[in-house]
């Protein structure tokens, strides 16, 4: 079946844009999870929905960063005045509830 | 504060020989830990994982290897295949959800 899905695949953003970042989880799976991947670096945790519940946003570098997946299905991760450093890749994985997670390709972020 | 480290940015292999990729871990309440193999412009595809209340999995030509008292796992390759050549990550958990990554180890198989 379909994979995880994100699009775009790749924004540039002038710094103090806001941008907007989509995730299509794989039908059915009730998990998503956002990560940050700086360049040379492995994926770092951001945010955790079960359904459309947030239940872990410890990882959201900023009050600039804001997820939601109102009906629990797709989710959107907002970055708000974006900065240089908020350059990265973003990846989105879904799961049934159990601890392996499937990613989609990502996001590619370049802040100018 | 890295919880996961993987030392060796790079390794290469000659196609049919062994791949051994290293991972060491500070957090001991860590309970699961994965393995993702990713190409270029591609997310991590999921490639093997293992509970902390074994010390073996094995898939195919792919075994992860779970040493908790040396808080050390190791993914063997056995024989390595060109196609094998990926950034390998090593992820841990104790939540059950929220990954730790390390940073990733290159591979090159060369034929």
């Amino acid at each position: 079946g379909a994979g995880v899905s994100q699009s775009p695949r790749y924004k540039v953003a002038k710094r103090g844009q806001d941008v907007a970042l989509r995730c299509d989880p794989i039908s059915g799976h009730v998990s998503l999870f956002w990560y940050q991947q700086a360049l040379g670096q492995g994926p770092e945790f951001l945010t955790y929905f079960q359904n459309e519940a947030q239940l872990d946003k410890s990882g959201l570098p900023s009050d600039r960063f804001f997820a939601e997946r109102p009906e629990g299905s797709v989710s959107t991760l907002k970055i708000q005045r974006t900065q240089q450093e908020d350059s990265a890749v973003y990846l989105c994985a879904s799961n049934l509830g159990f601890e392996t997670q499937y990613f989609g390709p990502g996001t590619r972020l370049l802040v100018l | 504060d890295q919880q996961v480290k993987q030392n060796s940015p790079s390794l290469s292999v000659q196609e049919g020989r062994i791949s051994i990729l290293n991972c060491d871990y500070t957090n001991s309440m860590f309970d699961y830990f994965l393995w993702y193999k990713k190409y270029p412009a591609e997310g991590p595809t999921f490639l093997i994982s293992i509970s902390s209340i074994k010390d073996k999995n094995e898939d195919g030509r792919f075994t992860v290897f779970l040493n908790k008292s040396a808080k050390h796992l190791s993914l063997h390759i056995v024989p390595s295949q060109p196609g094998d050549s990926a950034v390998y990550f090593c992820a841990a958990t104790n939540s059950g959800y929220a990954l730790n990554f390390g940073k990733g180890t290159s591979l090159l198989v060369t034929p």
